[in-house]
């Protein structure tokens, strides 16, 4: 158990639907980031939060959405959702939002959209 | 920028072989990290190293060691003695930058199959 904890794990929806994968970072990491694994991009950065502010966006397309509560846990909304967006969405958090510490990993919330 | 290449994109060995997956790194900076981390079947991403770019000591970790070489941008990850376990997607990642908000790069990966 890495201490990152993503919800759920699997997840099966229908094109044009909404959902929102959940993330909750090891206790006492600040940032939160959001990755999107898929066969043909690779392992995409989405978006960083630090202690609940918007840090830093990647290729995170205008249909998705994330944020970081109080909690430090964080949530990333797709909507619209598209047959490409099926993929393996992580989650990371690390202690400082400076990136060199490394990230830990959840396990990830795999993404089938049909 | 930042960019990470692993040239080898699927490698196969018979168990007790020892191979090399290469990576190969590009940035401006003099202050970056390289890390190693593995994918299992299972899908979850284990960190397996982290180096400085002051650092250019070789690194063993039990069957496992690093081999760091700044004139050529390489950061390659010998496993020794392989075996069925440890056939997974390794993935080589990279953070560098200036500012407060940098984050991983990260390279293809390279499919390691250890065949029994």
């Amino acid at each position: 158990d890495s201490g990152v904890t993503q919800t759920p794990k699997h997840l099966i929806t229908a094109t044009g639907q909404r959902v929102t994968l959940r993330c909750s970072p090891r206790s006492g990491d600040l940032s939160v980031y959001w990755y999107q694994q898929s066969l043909d991009q690779g392992l995409q950065f989405l978006i960083q939060y630090y202690n609940g502010e918007e840090r830093a966006k990647g290729n995170i397309l205008e249909r998705f959405s994330a944020q970081q509560f109080p909690d430090l846990h964080s949530e990333l909304n797709l909507s619209s959702l598209e047959l490409g967006d099926s993929a393996l969405y992580f989650c990371a958090s690390s202690v400082a939002g400076d990136g060199f510490a490394g990230y830990t990993f959840g396990s990830g919330t795999r993404l089938t959209v049909v | 920028a930042q960019k990470v290449t692993q040239a080898q994109t699927e490698i196969s060995v018979v168990e007790k072989e020892d191979v090399t997956l290469d990576c190969v790194y590009e940035t401006r900076d003099t202050t970056y990290y390289l890390f190693w981390y593995k994918q299992p079947p299972s899908g979850e991403l284990v960190f397996l190293i982290r180096r400085n770019s002051f650092d250019e000591q070789n690194e063993i970790s039990g069957r496992y060691s690093w081999n760091f070489q700044k004139s050529t941008s390489s950061f390659n990850f010998t496993i020794t003695a392989s075996q069925v376990v440890d056939s997974a997607v390794y993935f080589c990642a990279l953070v560098s930058g200036r500012g407060s908000a940098r984050q991983l790069t990260f390279g293809s990966g390279t499919q390691l199959t250890v065949l029994p």
